[in-house]
C-alpha cells in the first residue's frame, strides 16, 4: 500500500525567504509523485511531477522538487517565497502512472510580510 | 490545455432529495476520471475511479448505491448523491486523467450543503 506523510501542516515563512515543504512516501513500487497546490474554495493545480529520470524537477511558479529515493522524499522548495505562494500544498503518490492518487495531509503555507 | 470544470460549483438542497454533478473535461479525452470528498481542513479522500463505458470503481467504505457515478462519454463523468443527509455536506471534487498518460487534472470542486 502507498502513503504519504507530510511534516508540518502549517509552515510560515517571510516574504523572500526560502519555501520548504516536506512530504515523505511509501510505496512497494517505483512511485510517481506529485504536488499540488490548492487556493481556497478551488480544485487542486498541479505543480509538478517526478515519474522517472532526472530527479530534480522543476515546476511552475518557481517551485521545484527533488527525488531521494534513499530517504523516500520528495521536498518542495522555492528559493523566494512571494505572497501569492500563501495557499494549501498537498503531496501525492500513485503507484504508476494512471493509477489512484493517494494525497498527504497537506501543508498550509503562510508568507508574512 | 488540460481543463477540467465541474457544475455546479455550490448547491444547497434539502435532507432526502438527490444531487447530481457534473465533471467535464473540456479539452481533452478523459478515459478515466475521478472523485474525491474533501472535508474542511483535510485532505482528499479517493471515493471511486470511474471508467468510460464501465461500471466504476468505489473505495472500500463508499456506497456505491448512495454515491451513484456515471460515465457516458470522454469528457463527462457525473455523481449522484442520493437521498442527501447532512453528513455529505462535503467539498467534491473531480479529476480526469489524460488518456496513456500518468496526470490527473482537477475540476475546481463543488460545495454541497445539505440542510
Amino acid at each position: 500500500a502507498q502513503s504519504v506523510t507530510q511534516l508540518g501542516s502549517h509552515v510560515s515563512v517571510s516574504e523572500g525567504a526560502l519555501v520548504l515543504l516536506r512530504c515523505n512516501y511509501s510505496s512497494s513500487v517505483p512511485p510517481y509523485l506529485f504536488w499540488y497546490v490548492q487556493y481556497p474554495n478551488q480544485g487542486l493545480q498541479l505543480l509538478l511531477k517526478y515519474t522517472t529520470g532526472a530527479t530534480l524537477v522543476k515546476g511552475i511558479n518557481g517551485f521545484e522538487a527533488e527525488f531521494k529515493k534513499s530517504e523516500t522524499s520528495f521536498h518542495l522548495t522555492k528559493p523566494s517565497a512571494h505572497m501569492s505562494d500563501a495557499a494549501e500544498y498537498f503531496c501525492a503518490v500513485s503507484e504508476g502512472g494512471g493509477n489512484k492518487l493517494t494525497f498527504g495531509t497537506g501543508t498550509q503555507l503562510k508568507v508574512e510580510l | 490545455g488540460a481543463v477540467v470544470s465541474q457544475h455546479p460549483s455550490w448547491v444547497i438542497c434539502k435532507s432526502g432529495t438527490s444531487v447530481k454533478i457534473e465533471c467535464r473535461s473540456l479539452d481533452f479525452q478523459a478515459t478515466t476520471m475521478f472523485w474525491y470528498r474533501q472535508f474542511p481542513k483535510q485532505s482528499l479522500m479517493l471515493m471511486a475511479t470511474s471508467n468510460e463505458g464501465s461500471k466504476a470503481t468505489y473505495e472500500q467504505g463508499v456506497e456505491k448505491d448512495k454515491f451513484l457515478i456515471n460515465h457516458a462519454s470522454l469528457t463527462l463523468s457525473t455523481l449522484t448523491v442520493t437521498s442527501a443527509h447532512p453528513e455529505d455536506s462535503s467539498f467534491y471534487i473531480c479529476s480526469a486523467r489524460v488518456t496513456d498518460t500518468d496526470t490527473q487534472y482537477f475540476g475546481p470542486g463543488t460545495r454541497l450543503t445539505v440542510l
